[in-house]
C-alpha cells in the first residue's frame, strides 16, 4: 500500500519567489499534519487538518504561510516572498484520525537561495 | 522554550546490549508518548506509544517506561541489532490537540 507522498521532494528558489508543497496521504486518513524540521531538530508542527477542515494553524511562523485541503485528501503548504531562513525540510503526516499514530512522508527539502 | 527533552544527541551500543533511550517533558498536560525513528533521507516511522494512564508498554524488542512524577520517559531496546542505528525521536501531545511536539532526537548506533 501507499504511504505518504510529498512533491516535489528538494525544491530550490529564489528569495522573494512563492512555493508550493504539495502532500498526498494515505488513502482513508481524515487527518493530514504539516511539519517543519530543521538540521538537528525535530519535526516542529506547523498546522493540521480534519477532512478539509483546518483545526489547528497555531504552528505557522507568519501571514506568508499558508494550507489548504479543499476535498479533504491532497494538502497544499503554500509559502509566499520565501526567505532564506524559511529553508528547511518540510514533512506531512497523516493519521487514521485524531489520536492516532501518525505515517510521515519522506518530506520536501525546501532551500532558499 | 523545548517541551521535549533527548538530552543525550548520541548513543552507542555493542549488537546484543540494551539500549536506552531518554526523554523529559515539561508539560504536565502531555498524556500521549510516542517514540519515532527515522533512517537517513526517510520521514519519521511510528515505533511504539504510551497513554499517561500507563507506566509501560511493551512491543517485542522494544519497551517505553512513562514515569509520570519525573515526567520522564525511556525507550528501551534488547537486545539491539544493526538495523536498530537510526535516529530516536521522543513526540508528546496533549488531550486537547493533535499536534505532536518533538524532541531533537538521540542518534543510536549498535555496533557488531
Amino acid at each position: 500500500g501507499a504511504g505518504v507522498s510529498q512533491s516535489p521532494r528538494y525544491k530550490v528558489t529564489k528569495r522573494g519567489q512563492d512555493v508550493a508543497l504539495r502532500c498526498d496521504p494515505i488513502s482513508g486518513h481524515v487527518s493530514l499534519y504539516w511539519y517543519r524540521q530543521a538540521l538537528g531538530q525535530g519535526p516542529e508542527f506547523l498546522t493540521y487538518f480534519n477532512y478539509e477542515a483546518q483545526q489547528d494553524k497555531s504552528g505557522l511562523p507568519n501571514d506568508r504561510f499558508s494550507a489548504e485541503r479543499p476535498e479533504g485528501s491532497i494538502s497544499t503548504l503554500t509559502i509566499q516572498r520565501t526567505e532564506q531562513r524559511d529553508s528547511a525540510m518540510y514533512r506531512c503526516a497523516s493519521s487514521l484520525d485524531s489520536y492516532n499514530e501518525q505515517f510521515f512522508g519522506p518530506g520536501t527539502r525546501l532551500t532558499v537561495l | 522554550d523545548q517541551q521535549v527533552k533527548q538530552n543525550s544527541p548520541s548513543l552507542s551500543v555493542q549488537e546484543g546490549r540494551i539500549s536506552i533511550l531518554n526523554c523529559d517533558y515539561t508539560n504536565s498536560m502531555f498524556d500521549y508518548f510516542l517514540w519515532y525513528k527515522k533512517y537517513p533521507a526517510e520521514g519519521p516511522t511510528f515505533l511504539i506509544s504510551i497513554s499517561s494512564i500507563k507506566d509501560k508498554n511493551e512491543d517485542g524488542r522494544f519497551t517505553v517506561f512513562l514515569n509520570k512524577s519525573a515526567k520522564h520517559l525511556s525507550l528501551h531496546i534488547v537486545p539491539s541489532q544493526p538495523g536498530d542505528s537510526a535516529v530516536y525521536f521522543c513526540a508528546a501531545s496533549a488531550d486537547n490537540t493533535d499536534k505532536l511536539i518533538f524532541g531533537t532526537g538521540t542518534r543510536l548506533q549498535v555496533f557488531p
